[in-house]
């Protein structure tokens, strides 16, 4: 049964820090990883999307890894801003139609 | 990019009454949509499978009497909470898988329901 985990649970930096964020993943056979961001009481909005054959994506100030042999992927915030304030989630699917599996989520808040 | 939509956004209703929520694939096809829940400070949790023209798959724990899945067409599926109650008080959250974008999952904007 896949298990996705997030370290750390929240973080709270000032406004400029580079950052990471850390998911993993129990089973290493997945389809893709996709990590989102929530802000509060609203829906989910797709980052980035890695297909399991890829090492990395990268869009604007953000960079995603993975290395699906440890089962990690890691989200790369640089020069972070007030309004990159949210909850970042990552989330599996074994194949292309699966269901996804998400983890907890990392509480983010940039301090202006 | 490929579009998710759900009606409606947000619904508050007495304990007891039934709600229906509506999720379309606006530009594509999707014989497969899934249905999400989210309690406060928690992270999403698959409810369900919902298939084009056959039965939904539900997750253990869900009770696929309470919360009926429809999946009449390629673009749209509806979720029915019978019965709302309290405890029913979530986020409801579909998402549609495009294989031709490499398995990207879409996700709809979510339906805030609030039962009194």
């Amino acid at each position: 049964k896949q298990e996705v985990t997030q370290i750390p649970a929240a973080l709270s930096v000032p406004e400029g820090e580079n950052l990471v964020l850390n998911c993993s993943f129990t089973d290493s056979a997945i389809y893709n990883l996709q990590w989102f961001r929530q802000d509060p009481g609203k829906g989910l909005t797709s980052l980035l999307l890695i297909q399991s054959s890829q090492r990395e994506q990268t869009s604007g100030r953000l960079n995603a890894s993975l290395d699906k042999s440890s089962g990690r992927s890691t989200l790369y915030i640089a020069a972070s801003q007030p309004g990159d304030s949210a909850t970042y989630l990552c989330a599996v699917p074994k194949t292309s139609y699966d269901k996804v599996i998400f983890g907890p989520g990392t509480s983010l808040s940039v301090i202006p | 990019g490929a579009v998710v939509s759900q009606h409606p956004s947000r619904v508050i209703c007495k304990s007891g009454t039934s709600v229906k929520i509506e999720c379309r694939s606006l530009d594509f096809q999707a014989t497969t949509m899934f249905w999400y829940r989210q309690f406060p400070k928690q992270s999403l949790m698959l409810m369900a499978t919902s298939n084009e023209g056959s039965k939904a798959t539900y997750e253990q724990g869900v009770e696929k009497d309470k919360f009926l899945i429809n999946h009449a067409s390629l673009t749209l599926s509806t979720l029915t909470v019978t019965s709302a109650h309290p405890e029913d008080s979530s986020f409801y959250i579909c998402s549609a898988s495009l294989t031709s974008a490499g398995g990207e999952q879409f996700f709809g904007p979510g339906t805030r329901l609030t039962v009194l």
